[in-house]
C-alpha cells in the first residue's frame, strides 16, 4: 500500500524519558512535516523538511528534534519528556500542494 | 501568520439534509484552501480542496466554495449518510508545496454527527 506510515500507534512513557517516532514514506513525496494535535483536536505544524532543509516552528521546544535518515524517512526525538507532550503526533508528506497524513502516533506521558 | 477560523464546532444534522461548514482566513496572500475529514482513531484525509482562482469545486456529494474577497470558504455536503459523521477541518496554506515552510494552518474543527 503506498501511505505515509508511523510507529509506533501508541505510546506511554514517563516524565523525563527520552522517546522517538517513526515515519516513512512511500509516495515518492519530496517534502515531509510532523504536525501535533492536541486534547481539543487542534492540529498544528511543528517541522516540514524539504531537501535537507528544516524549518521548525518557533513555538516548538528544543527537546523535539526531526530527523531524516533519507528522503522517504523523518523521524521525530524527543527528549525529557513532559506531561505537557501528551497528544497524537502525525507525520506527514506532500509533493505539490496536497498533504497526506499517517495515521498517528498517541503520545501518553505519566 | 495565517489565522483560520471554522465554524460551528458541532454539528448535528438528520440524514439525507445538507450540512454546511464555515471558515475564515486572515493572510490575503493564502491560495490553497483543503478540507480535510478525520475518523476516531484516523490520521486526518483529504476529501477535497480549492485554489484561489477557482471560485467553487464539487465532487459527488460534497462541494466547497471560496470568496476571496470576503475571505471565507465553505465546505457542503448534500444527502448526508451514517458515514459522513466525523470532524472536518478547514485548512490555508502559501505556496507550492504543501503550505511550504509554514504548512498547513489549520481550523479547529468542526464534529459533524448525522443523526439516522
Amino acid at each position: 500500500d503506498t501511505a505515509v506510515s508511523q510507529t509506533p500507534k501508541y505510546l506511554v512513557t514517563q516524565m523525563g524519558n527520552d522517546k522517538s517516532i517513526k515515519c516513512e514514506q512511500n509516495l515518492g513525496h519530496d517534502t515531509m512535516y510532523w504536525y501535533k494535535q492536541d486534547s481539543k483536536k487542534f492540529l498544528k505544524i511543528m517541522f516540514s523538511y524539504n531537501n535537507k532543509e528544516l524549518i521548525i516552528n518557533e513555538t516548538v521546544p528544543n527537546r523535539f528534534s526531526p530527523k531524516s535518515p533519507d528522503k522517504a524517512h523523518l523521524n521525530l526525538h524527543i527528549n525529557s519528556l513532559e506531561l505537557g507532550d501528551s497528544a497524537v503526533y502525525f507525520c506527514a508528506s506532500s509533493h505539490g500542494r496536497e498533504v497526506f497524513f499517517g495515521q498517528g502516533t498517541r503520545l501518553t506521558v505519566v | 501568520g495565517e489565522n483560520v477560523e471554522q465554524h460551528p464546532s458541532t454539528l448535528s444534522v438528520q440524514e439525507g439534509d445538507s450540512a454546511v461548514i464555515k471558515c475564515t482566513y486572515s493572510d490575503s496572500a493564502s491560495n490553497y484552501f483543503p478540507w480535510y475529514k478525520q475518523e476516531l482513531g484516523k490520521g486526518p484525509q483529504l476529501i477535497i480542496d480549492i485554489r484561489s482562482n477557482v471560485g467553487e469545486k464539487k465532487d459527488q456529494r460534497i462541494a466547497v466554495t471560496l470568496n476571496k474577497t470576503a475571505k471565507h470558504f465553505s465546505l457542503h455536503i448534500t444527502e448526508t449518510q451514517p458515514e459522513d459523521s466525523a470532524v472536518y477541518f478547514c485548512a490555508a496554506s502559501i505556496g507550492d508545496s504543501g503550505g511550504g515552510a509554514d504548512g498547513l494552518t489549520f481550523g479547529k474543527g468542526t464534529h459533524l454527527i448525522i443523526q439516522p
